[in-house]
């Protein structure tokens, strides 16, 4: 079964630290993107960093990296230098690969909070 | 600037009314999908569409039902309400088919409580 797991309910972090989120998946699908959003307390999704499974190297988006280890099916999300605006839930998931687009499975989420 | 808006942020209603959940997307695309976003769950989907009329089940489709009239509206229907569909609603579009690099945009949500 397609299916993505975060284990971190939630995450501190020192304001400018580095942070990383954990996501691993699981799919037999060769084929299949995986991406972070960020959800602040207003409530919008907002898209960071997207993986393709055939991309040679690894996703970076400003402070945002995806160290994505496929081996392991993993695809953790790396935030360097924390902002106190990076307060937020966020959520990897993991498109599905069907003739009708792009389909995504979203795991539980991690709420990070940035201590000044 | 790309958007997708939802007729309300806050909804309540009563156990029995039918309820329903607009979206809008401006952007020409071709999926349309409905989540819900409980706590601890993530987001779960419940119906989705790759064209107008045409519309196929998620992972939660019971008692719900969608319309698409349009390319541009994407309705949620739930037929008869009942406390258990108390949760937070996104609306979600994206590119059309081949597009391997294709996020989601999403609308702001509605929280609707049924009581």
């Amino acid at each position: 079964a397609q299916k993505i797991t975060q284990t971190q309910p939630g995450m501190f972090v020192q304001e400018k630290e580095a942070v990383t989120l954990d996501c691993t998946y699981d799919t037999s699908d060769p084929s299949y993107g995986l991406f972070w959003y960020k959800q602040p307390s207003s409530g919008e999704m907002i898209f960071l960093i997207y993986q393709g499974s055939y991309d040679q190297q690894n996703a970076t988006e400003g402070r945002y990296s995806l160290n994505f280890q496929k081996a392991r099916k993993s695809a953790n999300l790396v935030i360097s230098a924390s902002q106190l605006g990076d307060s937020a839930m966020y959520f990897c998931a993991m498109r599905l690969g069907t003739e009708y687009g792009n389909k995504l499975v979203f795991g539980a989420g991690t709420i990070l909070r940035v201590k000044s | 600037d790309v958007k997708v808006t939802q007729s309300s942020r806050y909804l309540v209603k009563r156990t029995g009314e039918k309820v329903f959940l607009e979206c809008v997307q401006d952007m020409d695309h071709e999926n349309m999908f409905w989540y819900r976003q409980d706590p601890g769950l993530g987001l779960r989907l419940i119906y989705f569409s790759y064209d107008v009329k045409m519309k196929e089940k998620g992972d939660i489709p019971e008692g719900y039902s969608v319309s698409r009239e349009k390319k541009e509206r994407f309705s949620l229907i739930l037929e008869s309400a009942s406390t258990n569909q108390t949760s937070m609603y996104l609306c979600a579009s994206s590119l059309g088919r081949g597009r391997l690099v294709s996020e989601q945009f999403f609308g702001p949500g509605t929280r609707l409580t049924v009581l």
